[in-house]
C-alpha cells in the first residue's frame, strides 16, 4: 500500500522557516517525479515544486511564487522528500501536502498524503 | 502565476449528467490536455483522471474526460450524492515550467 505521510508543520513565526518532511513507503521512490502542494484555508490548490526523479539527475523546479525562498531535495535512501521554506509571510499558511506523479503523466499526481499544517502567526 | 480557468461552481441534480470544464491556453491544455482531482472537505485529493481519460484504479466509469483545444472536461454520469466535492484541473505549463492548477470547481448534487 502506497503511503505518503508528511511532518514538521506547525506554528512558526512570521518572517520564520520551516523544514517539512515528507516519508514514502509502497513504491519505488526512485523512481517517481515527487511534488509539493499546498492549500491555503478555503483556497485551492497550489504547487510550489518537484524534484524530478533519479533518471532526470533529480533536477528540481519551482513555482514562480516561492522562488528564492524555497529549496526542495530528496533522499532516495530514506524515500523522503524535504521542503525548506524561509522568510514566511501570513499567507503562507495553509495545508502542505506531498504528491507522487504518475509515470504516464508527470503533471497528474495519483498518491498524496494527509498533509501538514502550517500556521504563519506575527 | 496564470492558473487555469475553473467555474467557480455547478449545481446538478441526483442521477443527472454533470460537466465541468477548465480552460487553459495553447502552452498547457491544448498541448498537454489535464488531470482530474477530486476533493472531499478535509481529506487530500483523488486522481480521477489523466493523459486522455486514463482513470487510476478504483475510480468509476462514470468519470470520463475529454479535450477540445483549450478547454478540457470531466463529465460525470449519473450523478451521486458521494460525488458533491471540489474538483480540480491540473497540467504541465511549458511556458511557465511549472504545474497549475485551476482554481476549482465546487459541484453541489441537489
Amino acid at each position: 500500500e502506497v503511503q505518503l505521510v508528511e511532518s514538521g508543520g506547525g506554528l512558526v513565526q512570521l518572517g520564520g522557516s520551516l523544514r517539512l518532511s515528507c516519508t514514502a513507503s509502497g513504491f519505488t521512490f526512485s523512481d517517481h517525479y515527487m511534488e509539493w502542494v499546498r492549500q491555503a484555508p478555503g483556497k485551492g490548490l497550489e504547487w510550489l515544486g518537484r524534484s524530478r526523479n533519479k533518471a532526470n539527475s533529480y533536477s528540481i523546479e519551482y513555482a514562480a511564487s516561492v522562488k528564492g525562498r524555497c529549496t526542495i531535495s530528496r533522499d532516495d535512501s530514506k524515500n523522503s522528500l524535504y521542503l525548506n521554506l524561509n522568510s514566511l509571510k501570513i499567507e503562507d499558511t495553509a495545508v502542505y501536502y506531498c504528491a507522487s506523479a504518475t509515470v504516464g503523466d508527470r503533471s497528474a499526481f495519483d498518491f498524496w498524503g494527509l498533509g501538514t499544517m502550517v500556521t504563519v502567526s506575527s | 502565476q496564470a492558473g487555469l480557468t475553473q467555474p467557480p461552481s455547478v449545481s446538478k441534480d441526483l442521477r443527472q449528467t454533470a460537466t465541468l470544464t477548465c480552460t487553459g491556453n495553447s502552452d498547457n491544455v491544448g498541448s498537454k490536455g489535464a488531470a482530474w482531482l477530486q476533493q472531499h472537505q478535509g481529506h487530500p485529493p483523488k486522481l480521477l483522471s489523466y493523459r486522455n481519460n486514463t482513470r487510476p484504479s478504483g475510480i468509476s466509469e462514470r468519470f470520463s474526460a475529454s479535450r477540445s483545444g483549450n478547454t478540457a472536461s470531466l463529465t460525470i454520469t449519473g450523478l451521486q450524492p458521494e460525488d458533491e466535492a471540489d474538483y480540480y484541473c491540473s497540467t504541465w505549463d511549458s511556458s511557465l515550467s511549472a504545474v497549475v492548477f485551476g482554481g476549482g470547481t465546487k459541484l453541489t448534487v441537489l
